[in-house]
């Protein structure tokens, strides 16, 4: 999972495989979260957001879990293909605040091997 | 749809010299964009939201007048380095806040300064 520190986490997992990539957030005012998957040398790409009315959400082999009680995000990724490596971001914004900033987490490095 | 261009993908210049870098919002208009700065291996850093027709709203510790942020169209901010110095060099990404407020990120540039 993330944590802070200039050490980015990593996960490697088998093609196949399922991938589970934690985030633990801070800001217990927090209601909007997202997903972005960054490939090396590119801008971040939106995945799946989950507001926090809801506990899960499911897109196209991702699926965002949110656990409000215990402030913790988690981005499940089914069947993971070499196309899924990258860093994966959680963020969260509070949507009463100004201009709808985010905050990013440190992201986590898949390597999927195949 | 939700398209964000941004450009140059990459510059190289000399110390003392300033750049600009621009961000577009193609297929959709954004009344605010985020310009981040991102090391290696490290987080996303919010630097400043830039609002339509209106001033940048800095992070604090970024300065202003080093980073200067003008958003005069609804599809258009550019970030300008001005005096540009080595430790300026960085991956700089811009987004747009569009539909659903979801932000959508450029490619971003890779600034080298000598």
């Amino acid at each position: 999972g993330e944590s802070v520190g200039l050490h980015l986490p990593t996960l490697s997992v088998q093609e196949g495989d399922n991938s589970i990539i934690n985030c633990a957030y801070s800001n217990s005012a927090s209601d909007y979260f997202i997903w972005y998957k960054q490939e090396s040398g590119k801008g971040p790409q939106f995945i799946i957001d989950i507001r926090s009315n809801m506990d899960k959400r499911q897109g196209q082999r991702v699926t965002v879990l949110l656990n409000k009680t215990v402030k913790h995000l988690s981005l499940q990724i089914a069947a993971t293909q070499p196309g899924d490596s990258a860093v994966y971001f959680c963020a969260e914004n509070e949507s009463g605040g100004s201009n709808y900033k985010l905050t990013f987490g440190k992201g986590t490095l898949l390597t999927v091997n195949p | 749809g939700a398209v964000v261009s941004q450009h140059p993908s990459w510059v190289i210049c000399k110390s003392g010299t300033s750049v600009k870098i621009e961000c577009r919002s193609l297929d959709f208009q954004a009344t605010t964009m985020f310009w981040y700065r991102q090391f290696p291996k490290q987080s996303l850093m919010l630097m400043a939201t830039s609002n339509e027709g209106s001033k940048a709203t800095y992070e604090q510790g970024v300065e202003k007048d080093k980073f200067l942020i003008n958003h005069a169209s609804l599809t258009l901010s550019t970030l300008t380095v001005t005096s540009a110095h080595p430790e300026d060099s960085s991956f700089y990404i811009c987004s747009a806040r569009g539909a659903l407020n979801i932000q959508y990120f450029g490619a971003g540039t890779r600034l080298s300064v000598l």
